[in-house]
């Protein structure tokens, strides 16, 4: 039972245009959200995140949107550079008590064409 | 300051073999965990440490054991290593509940 969900594989977007990649959850006990960006053959990094007490975090061209009635988060970059092409996982916290356990979604794919 | 570091970089074994898999951070996190990646699958958590002396399951625990040897250290141990075993693994640390984790650079490990 995935309780995070990334349901775009892969996106492609033009240099200069938005990206949003999408991210959906079931639990409702999470309260804590992660994006995370990882290059091949690299370990994934921290992006940007945020808390369920809020509903956007910006951070330069990452902006991340958190609607909690639809259970539902999203990634907005822009705007986006060649650079940014990676893959994006998106993780949650808060299920299981005070132990930081983050629950990982199937990560998508962002290629961005110069 | 190098985060966390993971060896060995790349493994190949044959099946039944055991290995294990070395992580260390000196971020001084008290929280530690262990990783693996599979195609379309994401990130599942196989083990992790909340604090130096205590290890828990995670999602995907059958088949490894763990140990925290000490706050920087912990590592991945697979005792009879199988195919399903083939994956990419992560260590990462984080400092308090709800803070980012910081992963390493990755294991690539082959079961043959």
């Amino acid at each position: 039972d995935q309780q995070v969900k990334q349901n775009s594989p892969s996106l492609s977007v033009q240099e200069g245009r938005i990206s949003i990649l999408n991210c959906d959850y079931t639990n409702s006990m999470f309260d804590y959200f992660l994006w995370y960006k990882k290059y091949p053959a690299e370990g994934p990094t921290f992006l940007i995140s945020i808390s369920s007490i809020k509903d956007k975090n910006e951070d330069g061209r990452f902006t991340v949107f958190l609607n909690k009635s639809a259970k539902h988060l999203s990634l907005h970059i822009v705007p986006s550079q060649p650079g940014d092409s990676a893959v994006y996982f998106c993780a949650a916290s808060g299920w299981g008590g005070a132990t930081n356990k983050l629950i990982f979604g199937t990560g998508t794919l962002l290629a961005v064409q110069p | 300051n190098a985060g966390v570091t993971q060896t060995p970089k790349f493994q190949v074994l044959k099946t039944g073999q055991s290995m294990t898999l070395q992580c260390a951070q000196d971020m001084n996190h008290n929280s530690m965990y262990w990783y693996r990646q599979d195609p379309g699958m994401g990130l599942r958590l196989i083990y992790y440490s909340a604090s130096e002396g205590t290890t828990d399951k995670g999602e995907v625990p059958n088949g490894y054991n763990v140990s925290r040897l000490n706050k920087r250290e912990f590592s991945l141990r697979l005792e009879s290593a199988a195919p399903s075993q083939t994956s990419v693994y992560f260590c990462a640390s984080s400092d308090r509940a709800g803070d980012e984790q910081f992963f390493g650079p990755g294991t690539r490990l082959t079961v043959l």
